[in-house]
């Protein structure tokens, strides 16, 4: 099976600073997906940024970036220019081609003025 | 419906009692999952319906739990005799699964108080 391992349980980052989220995995797959999801205090998830595996390029969205290494199966979230809204717990999540998703135990982002 | 919608937002039961959480996905979602987020824990995978195609129950931790899907639309997550450690946030998501890179859309959740 799957694993999804975020070894941070808490982070946190200055207001406009950078930060890096970490997340690791284990699979024995090569075709897959990897996604970061945000919890903030609504509960409601909503996805932040995601990544084929097939693809060497790493996926960006604005303030946010993924350093996606296949190899050492890896996946690191970093967030620039850090807003009081970011502030959230973070999880990190592996999807096979079963469209079965395996969710890490979240990094809650406290962002601080 | 716009998003995801989970009803009742929070729930408080005794000991013992049955309970169920309904989950409406998206209209066309085919694929839907329920979740369980205990504190400080991630989410822990349950139950999916993929269409209809026979559902994966691999999640379900004892059979106290059981989960239907009506329709292929809205679905109802059940637990029987609750028990105290059952208390959690409740998640369900919904997928299109149209193609290679789908992701899930989550509801707000149900959070189970059990006394």
């Amino acid at each position: 099976a799957q694993t999804v391992t975020q070894s941070q349980p808490e982070m946190s980052v200055q207001e406009a600073e950078t930060v890096t989220l970490s997340c690791t995995y284990d699979t024995s797959e090569s075709d897959y997906y990897l996604f970061w999801y945000k919890q903030p205090p609504s509960r409601q998830m909503i996805l932040v940024i995601r990544q084929e595996a097939y693809k060497q390029q790493n996926a960006t969205e604005n303030r946010f970036s993924v350093n996606f290494q296949k190899a050492a199966k890896s996946f690191s979230l970093k967030i620039s220019d850090s807003q009081l809204g970011d502030a959230a717990m973070y999880f990190c999540a592996y999807r096979n081609t079963g469209n079965q998703f395996y969710f890490g135990t979240g990094t809650s982002l406290t962002v601080i003025p | 419906g716009a998003g995801v919608s989970q009803s009742p937002s929070n729930k408080v039961t005794e000991k013992g009692k049955d309970v169920e959480l309904r989950c409406d996905p998206i209209s066309g979602h085919t694929a839907l999952y329920w979740y369980r987020q205990s504190l400080g824990q991630g989410l822990e995978f349950l139950i999916y319906f993929q269409g209809n195609s026979a559902p994966d129950k691999s999640g379900l931790p004892s059979d106290r739990f059981s989960a239907e899907r009506t329709g292929g639309s809205v679905s109802t997550l059940t637990i029987q005799r609750t028990q105290q450690e059952d208390s959690a946030v409740y998640l369900c998501a919904s997928s299109s699964q149209t193609g290679t890179n789908e992701k899930l859309f989550f509801g707000s959740g149900t959070q189970l108080s059990v006394l």
